[in-house]
């Protein structure tokens, strides 16, 4: 069964490092999104892509977080700076052009920001 | 905007027991909404979703039925196992405009079900 590829599943950094997660998503999804889930919340958005355009990052911290998606297959997101405040499971999800409302997540990738 | 709220954990039941997690929503329109299911360590897997006002929704003996004169999809199950034990999250996708398709999370539900 096709899934979403994320790497690494856990990450530990100090704060004022940098941190990279990676996201591969379901082969044919033209639509990929990063989430960030905070322990004891529910998931929000961080940034949606269709192909390797943006169409929401408006939930993005711009001056820490960027986001690149450069052939609209695979996805890296960035954070640099990290920050105490950073640390969160960081979930990938991609949706195909036939059903885009439903959303096929990865495993996530946690981070701890010491 | 739009928003889901949904019911406090921990729900903590008996094995066979019956559940019901209310999850109530505010959107413009008709969104779609789902449930997700969360188990430990890993992450959030589709349990069931309705399209339209009066769909129900069902996988591996849960339910939920999308009431839009309440504004409700509450999930239910018969009898739980010790396997179900997860967090569950209620969520939508409204009809915003544009490109987006935006799902939209409650804080979720942590269900624990004892032997």
């Amino acid at each position: 069964e096709a899934e979403v590829a994320q790497s690494p599943r856990y990450k530990i950094t100090e704060k004022s490092q940098a941190v990279a997660f990676w996201c591969d998503p379901i082969s044919g999804h033209a639509t990929l999104y990063w989430y960030r889930q905070i322990l004891g919340q529910g998931p929000e958005l961080l940034v949606q892509f269709q192909d390797e355009s943006v169409v929401d990052d408006s939930q993005l911290p711009k001056d820490r977080f960027s986001a690149e998606r450069l052939k609209g297959v695979d996805s890296t997101l960035k954070i640099q700076p990290a920050e105490l405040g950073d640390s969160a499971m960081y979930l990938c999800a991609s949706s195909s052009p036939l059903e885009v409302r439903e959303l096929f997540f990865g495993e996530g990738s946690r981070l701890t920001v010491l | 905007g739009d928003s889901v709220t949904q019911m406090e954990g921990p729900v903590t039941l008996s094995e066979e027991a019956f559940l019901t997690i209310n999850c109530t929503y505010t959107a413009t329109g008709y969104p779609s909404l789902f449930w997700y299911v969360q188990y430990p360590g890993e992450g959030l897997q589709l349990l069931l979703k309705a399209t339209k006002a009066d769909d129900k929704g069902s996988n591996k003996g849960f339910e939920a039925t999308y009431r839009k004169e309440t504004t409700s999809f509450h999930l239910e199950k018969g009898s739980v196992q010790v396997s179900d034990s997860a967090v569950y999250f209620c969520a939508l996708v409204g009809l915003g405009g544009g490109a987006t398709n935006k799902l939209i999370f409650g804080t979720g539900t942590l269900l624990a079900v004892q032997p």
